[in-house]
């Protein structure tokens, strides 16, 4: 199956604090979605996108097909924010490890 | 609609029983996923099925493991003489048909221990 590698693993914020997590894929895929996973190990759909840029509110993504990463931005962060951060690729949606971002207030 | 279900949301079992989940996707969506998660790890792909047709299987499900959707709504996914390794997190999650966009919706998950 497809590798996806996410990183940071961790990352600690400041209230309000801009941030950018990666991921990346080890083949072209046509599929990628972004999620979050809330402390109660809920997962929440943030985007789908295999390709291009989108955003909503405060965050946005951005996914370059063709260098088989994308990136996902957090900006004006809030301690609601805080959990794991996943994106998964691939028609099955293999995920990577997450990012585990803690914002502090 | 109220989203994606799954029954029981804990359970917890004797090493060798067997245990069964069940998974109530969206109605209307026609795959629907099984995924299991363990602590610190990102959710694992195990199967998805298209309606009633289960179209892919991971490796990771042994034959202890099998995964069924009758008539292409509920899914159950059943685990036979579980073992310790067998307790994580057992996820369904569903999507439309995917000609355009496919965006998962994840239910909140079981949550087994095998003692």
């Amino acid at each position: 199956g497809i590798q996806v590698e996410q990183s940071p693993p961790d990352l600690i914020l400041q209230e309000g604090a801009n941030s950018t997590l990666r991921c990346n894929f080890s083949d072209s895929v046509n599929n990628l979605q972004w999620f979050h996973q809330n402390p109660w190990g809920q997962l929440i759909n943030l985007f789908y996108i295999p390709s291009g840029t989108k955003q909503n509110g405060r965050l946005s993504a951005t996914t370059v097909a063709t260098e088989r990463y994308s990136l996902l931005y957090i900006s004006s962060s809030q301690t609601t924010d805080s959990g794991v951060y996943f994106c998964a690729a691939g028609n099955q949606f293999y995920f990577g490890t997450g990012t585990s971002l803690t914002v502090i207030p | 609609d109220t989203g994606v279900s799954q029954d029981p949301r804990h359970k917890i079992t004797k090493r060798g029983q067997n245990v069964t989940f069940r998974c109530d996707p969206i109605s209307e969506h026609n795959r629907l996923y099984w995924y299991r998660q363990t602590l610190g790890q990102g959710p694992e792909f195990l199967t998805y099925f298209q309606n009633e047709a289960q179209l892919e299987k991971s490796r990771l499900l042994s034959d202890r493991f099998s995964a069924e959707r009758p008539k292409g709504s509920f899914s159950t996914l059943e685990i036979q003489r579980t073992e310790q390794g067998d307790s994580a997190m057992y996820l369904c999650a569903s999507s439309p048909k995917p000609f355009t966009q496919e965006t998962q919706y994840f239910g909140p998950g079981t949550r087994l221990l095998v003692l």
